[in-house]
């Protein structure tokens, strides 16, 4: 079965830099959700899009954007990177309540490193 | 609001013995609840999940869950553990009321599961 893809697997960029995370959802999904997930922690939720439309935000910082596209992939713009922002982002997606399934399946993440 | 508590920071069992995650959560309605797996430097996987049908929910490789109401809790076992049991385990709650908002799905803080030979 078709599952999340996420590219790039690995992303090492400078302070101050700029990084683009790419999340392919299953097909039919039309909810998708970002997460950051730091060194032994639970997943943060950052922000989601149902129908290419932002439904929710979490704790997204202000340097940090989202789109959902046409063909439901979604993308992750991030700037000025910190070092703190090194982490496990991961993409997760799901339908509609009203097909009747509502959890989320998640892709396998991108690493990003700030140095 | 809605919160979840696993009150076992690592849980550590030996081959071949039951394994039990445990966990509590609270919330204002009738919750949907699921438990995910996630692997060292893998994505999450989901095990199971709980959507007010059977209490009693079984899952991928043998694991299983039982929604409790009375004590708030859904805690995650398996008869015996296998050393590919070894991974973070985290248990979800969430208001089926909600549609597609992210911060509906409320992760608890995991519970580490190591399998000694």
């Amino acid at each position: 079965a078709a599952g999340v893809i996420q590219s790039p697997r690995h992303l090492i960029k400078e302070k101050r830099e700029t990084a683009t995370l790419k999340c392919y959802p299953i097909p039919r999904h039309d909810t998708v959700y970002w997460y950051q997930q730091g060194p032994g922690q639970d997943p943060q939720f950052l922000i989601s899009f149902y129908e290419k439309m932002q439904s929710d935000k979490g704790s997204i910082p202000d340097r940090f954007s989202a789109q959902q596209f046409s063909d439901y992939h979604s993308e992750l713009n991030m700037s000025s990177l910190e070092l703190g922002d090194s982490a496990l982002y991961f993409c997760a997606s799901s339908r509609s309540w009203t097909s009747g399934l509502y959890e989320q399946y998640f892709g396998p993440g991108t690493r990003l490193t700030v140095t | 609001a809605q919160s979840v508590t696993q009150l076992d920071s690592h849980v550590s069992v030996s081959e071949g013995t039951p394994v039990l995650l445990r966990c509590n959560y609270s919330s204002s309605y009738s919750p949907s609840l699921f438990w995910y797996v996630q692997h060292p430097n893998k994505g999450l996987q989901l095990l199971l999940k709980y959507t007010s049908a059977a209490t009693l929910v079984k899952g991928i490789n043998g694991f299983e869950a039982e929604f409790k109401k009375s004590e708030t809790s859904f805690h995650l076992t398996k008869p015996s553990a296998h050393m590919s049991d070894a991974a973070e385990y985290f248990c979800v709650v969430s208001d089926p009321r909600i549609r597609n908002y992210g911060q509906n799905f409320v992760f608890g803080p995991g519970t580490r599961l190591s399998v000694l030979p």
